[in-house]
């Protein structure tokens, strides 16, 4: 069965900064992984997908690796700033049968 | 815009009652998910959709049931079987790409 952890699960950084958020995963046989952010109350909005083939994604100062066969991925965050701070939340596709996530990482960045 | 919508944002339930969440999207897709979100805790997977009028029970489906007779549409019923329902419910409906969420639907019980 496919577990998810991620760490740290909370991270609190002053503006600026450039951080590193991870995430393992217990099965490497998957198609897809995505991060996602969550503000408090919030539904969840998709921040990058990594498709199973490739090694990494970036998004403005978002930069997500994926490392299949070690079962990691990390979201690199690059000069963060306040309105950075929320729980950044990884899933796995475990080709199509259901998205299992992590617990997340709750992010505060401080003016 | 496409999305989904959940509808309400915020449901109380007595205890005893049964209560139904709604989901609704207009993506055309053909998966639909419902997730429960308790505090400082990841998803876990209720009941998923792969396709109309098929269902599938998740991790934690008991005290929960589903319907799924239309594609843009998969309410989710909290049953007075669930014995602690209060929780952030959240939907989603991936396309072969990326996944989409509704807002949630925020559940007490008084």
């Amino acid at each position: 069965k496919q577990e998810v952890t991620q760490i740290p699960a909370a991270l609190s950084v002053p503006e600026g900064e450039n951080l590193v958020l991870n995430c393992s995963f217990t099965d490497s046989a998957i198609y897809n992984l995505q991060w996602f952010r969550q503000d408090p109350g919030k539904g969840l909005t998709s921040l990058l997908l990594i498709q199973s083939s490739q090694r990494e994604q970036t998004s403005g100062r978002l930069n997500a690796s994926l490392d299949k066969s070690s079962g990691r991925s990390t979201l690199y965050i690059a000069a963060s700033q306040p309105g950075d701070s929320a729980t950044y939340l990884c899933a796995v596709d475990n080709y199509g049968q259901n998205f299992v996530f992590g617990p997340g990482t709750r992010l505060s960045v401080l003016p | 815009d496409g999305g989904i919508t959940q509808s309400p944002k915020y449901l109380f339930r007595k205890e005893g009652q049964n209560v139904t969440l709604s989901c609704e999207q207009n993506l055309n897709h053909d998966a639909m998910y419902w997730y429960r979100q308790d505090p400082g805790q990841g998803l876990r997977l209720i009941y998923y959709s792969q396709i109309v009028n098929d269902f599938q029970k998740g991790d934690i489906a008991e005290g929960y049931s589903v319907s799924r007779e239309k594609k843009e549409s998969f309410p989710l019923t909290v049953t007075s079987a669930q014995k602690n329902p209060t929780a952030f419910y959240l939907c989603a409906s991936p396309s072969a790409t990326e996944a989409f969420f509704g807002q949630g639907t925020r559940l007490t019980v008084v």
